[in-house]
């Protein structure tokens, strides 16, 4: 069935440093592809969202391209800062009958001052 | 973006004993809500998918008469862990959509699960 495999964390970066956190997918159709952010002691949050292969979704200097021919929508941020600290969830969309996010296991970030 | 708020946040319980969590969307209608489950170092499980005035649809592998959804209005859903044991100690995580298939979903908080 359908699945999301992103890396394991946890990640520790120090402030301004090139974040990547990969995420590779596996899907029988045409997914939608996201990444949600959760920070300490809240819910999740949508991050951004690509629709098709070549998308590319961005917010916050967070982007993730959807390459439908490496089957990944790989997270990058040019310079993190502290706040950013949390954990990062990829997740596809699978439309019809099933309608349902699918989740990968998701990657803690802890940015250091 | 909207508010969905779970409560509570967290709570411990004797093994056989029922637990409710509650669901709301704060300022929208939610008319589909769906429950997650989510172990540690783990992906979120999607549990089940409400919509409002009707039974939920449960996962494969999801125990509906151990898990009761209900979703009797458009701004909350209930999950209720019923004869609750240490093993359905866990993090839950309720998420709410309005509209139609392809508008965004909110989640809560999440609420966490202790039963000793």
């Amino acid at each position: 069935g359908d699945s999301v495999t992103q890396m394991e964390g946890p990640v520790t970066l120090s402030e301004e440093a090139f974040l990547t956190i990969n995420c590779t997918y596996t899907a029988t159709g045409y997914p939608s592809l996201f990444w949600y952010v959760q920070y300490p002691g809240e819910g999740l949050q949508l991050l951004l969202k690509a629709t098709k292969a070549d998308d590319k979704g961005s917010n916050k200097g967070f982007e993730a391209t959807y390459r439908k021919e490496t089957t990944s929508f790989h997270l990058e941020k040019g310079s993190v800062q502290v706040s950013d600290s949390a954990v990062y969830f990829c997740a596809l969309y699978t439309r019809g009958a099933t309608n349902k996010l699918i989740f990968g296991t998701g990657t803690l970030l802890a940015v250091q001052p | 973006g909207a508010v969905v708020s779970q409560h509570p946040s967290w709570v411990i319980c004797k093994s056989g004993t029922s637990v409710k969590i509650e669901c709301r969307s704060l300022d929208f209608q939610a008319t589909t809500m769906f429950w997650y489950r989510q172990f540690p170092k783990q992906s979120l499980m999607l549990m089940a998918t409400s919509n409002e005035g009707s039974k939920a649809t449960y996962e494969q592998g999801v125990e509906k008469d151990k898990f009761l959804i209900n979703h009797a209005s458009l701004t909350l859903s209930t999950l209720t862990v019923t004869s609750a044991h240490p093993e359905d100690s866990s993090f839950y995580i309720c998420s709410a959509r309005g509209g139609g298939m392809n508008t965004e979903a909110f989640f809560g908080q999440g609420t966490r699960l202790t039963v000793v």
